[in-house]
């Protein structure tokens, strides 16, 4: 099983939007709706973020959004802030009962 | 509080055995299907397995580089999971984590979990002679 493919690390200023891609494939992304999103700051614990591509939990961001196209995924964090910052991965059902993470991406706020 | 704690990280040399205990409160534990992930040092996530809730017949799964050699149980009494890891390998070391996997119905049989939380805030296992 490859990991999902992601950018090493992005970066934006405060108040702008940015968007994380993570490319699967026909056998995870592209074949369920079941895309998830973790943030991690340093030394944390990951944190879900989004789960079933779009859905965000309760006391997460409305800045947060996910979406999905083909075996394409991806993050947008819109307004920008500074505890934005940190490790962000997507997780996606691979099917027979296993999961991908995708490679991860450290999103800096400069 | 919903919460989870792992317990039971240590230095160990390779081929040895080491349990890890996951310690949950707050939340319905007997509902979920508890998940082990890992994370090498600097590295990213990998998912390691999962046990399904005793109602979906708490049946496991694991990823291929674990398989045959880690083992996931559960004691709902006592609201714990476990990750018993043998013949353990230098490429084992990371911080291994727990976390609950939410399904719905059939999807619970079929091992679709919607999504993991909580999580716990991990457990380091170094693998080292």
């Amino acid at each position: 099983q490859s990991a999902l493919t992601q950018p090493a690390s992005m970066s934006g200023s405060p108040g702008q939007s940015i968007t994380i891609s993570c490319t699967g494939s026909s056998s995870d992304i592209g074949s369920y709706s079941l895309v998830s999103w973790y943030q991690q700051h340093p030394g944390k614990a990951p944190k879900l973020i989004i789960y079933e591509v779009t859905e965000r939990p309760s006391g997460i961001s409305n800045r947060f959004f996910g979406s999905k196209s083909g075996i394409w995924a991806s993050l947008t964090i819109s307004g920008l802030q500074a505890e934005d910052e940190a490790d962000y991965y997507c997780c996606s059902y691979a099917g027979s009962s296993t999961y991908v993470f995708g490679s991860g991406t450290k999103v800096t706020v400069l | 509080e919903v919460q989870l704690v792992e317990s039971g990280g240590t230095l160990v040399k390779p081929g040895r055995s080491l349990r890890l205990s996951c310690t949950a409160s707050g939340f319905s534990f007997g509902d979920y299907a508890m998940t082990w992930f890992r994370q090498p040092p600097g590295k990213g996530l990998e998912w390691v397995g999962f046990m399904r809730s005793r109602g979906y017949g708490g049946t496991t799964e694991y990823a291929a580089s674990v398989k045959g050699r880690f083992v996931i149980s559960r004691d709902d009494s006592k609201n714990i999971a476990y990750l018993q890891m043998k013949n353990l390998k230098t490429e084992d070391t990371a911080t291994y984590y727990c976390a609950g996997g939410y399904c719905s119905g059939g999807s619970c049989y079929s091992g679709r979990l919607n999504w993991f939380d909580p999580w716990g805030q991990g457990t380091l296992v170094t693998v080292s002679s």
